[in-house]
């Protein structure tokens, strides 16, 4: 059964600083890994989707890699800003249902 | 372009009273999800539907029954509520299993069952 861990699962960092997000799953037979940011009390935005077949996607200051042998996905965030503050989400789909199965999260505060 | 629209945002229910919650989407998309989010325990799936007609039981179905007879839109329903049915959910949707567009949420429907 595919578990997706992510590690920290609080993160206080001071405005400016890059930072690393970490996410790791059981499993290595995934299609796709997608990174979703959760405001309190909203809805889920998707950052970005890596395919299996690929190593990296960036967007902006956003950039996430994955490694799938390892079992591994981080998402670096550049000259982080309180806009950032949020909870950062990793899932990944592996079945041909598509559907998702989800890390708990890590909860990102950026202080000003 | 709405994409997915999740109604009602709130509702408070009493134990083994019933509803349906509504989950309309507008980008002609094949697959459609049900997922329920609780503190300290993440998303977890309770229904899919893989086409219009077409449902099935995901991680977590007991207490939920689901309908897609249009393919725009995927229902739960709740035929007896619980306390231990008190979440929060999200619709998603995708163009296929296998997406390469990725998935998108509705902003989710507030339920508390007391």
């Amino acid at each position: 059964k595919q578990e997706v861990t992510q590690i920290p699962a609080a993160l206080s960092v001071p405005e400016g600083e890059n930072l690393v997000l970490n996410c790791s799953f059981t499993d290595s037979a995934i299609y796709n890994l997608q990174w979703f940011r959760q405001d309190p009390g909203k809805g889920l935005t998707s950052l970005l989707l890596i395919q299996s077949s690929q190593r990296e996607q960036t967007s902006g200051r956003l950039n996430a890699s994955l490694d799938k042998s390892s079992g591994r996905s981080t998402l670096y965030i550049a000259a982080s800003q309180p806009g950032d503050s949020a909870t950062y989400l990793c899932a990944v789909s592996g079945g041909s249902q598509g559907n998702l199965i989800f890390g708990k999260g890590t909860k990102l505060s950026v202080k000003p | 372009n709405a994409g997915v629209t999740q109604t009602p945002k709130f509702r408070v229910l009493k134990t083994g009273q019933s509803m349906t919650l509504l989950c309309a989407q507008d980008m002609n998309h094949e697959y459609m999800y049900w997922y329920r989010q609780d503190p300290g325990m993440g998303l977890r799936l309770i229904h899919y539907s893989v086409g219009e007609g077409t449902t099935a039981k995901g991680e977590v179905p007991d207490g939920y029954n689901v309908s897609r007879l249009k393919k725009q839109n995927f229902l739960l329903g709740l035929e007896s509520a619980a306390p231990s049915q008190t979440s929060v959910y999200f619709c998603a949707s995708s163009y296929s299993g296998q997406t390469i567009y990725g998935y998108t949420f509705g902003s989710g429907t507030r339920l508390t069952v007391v």
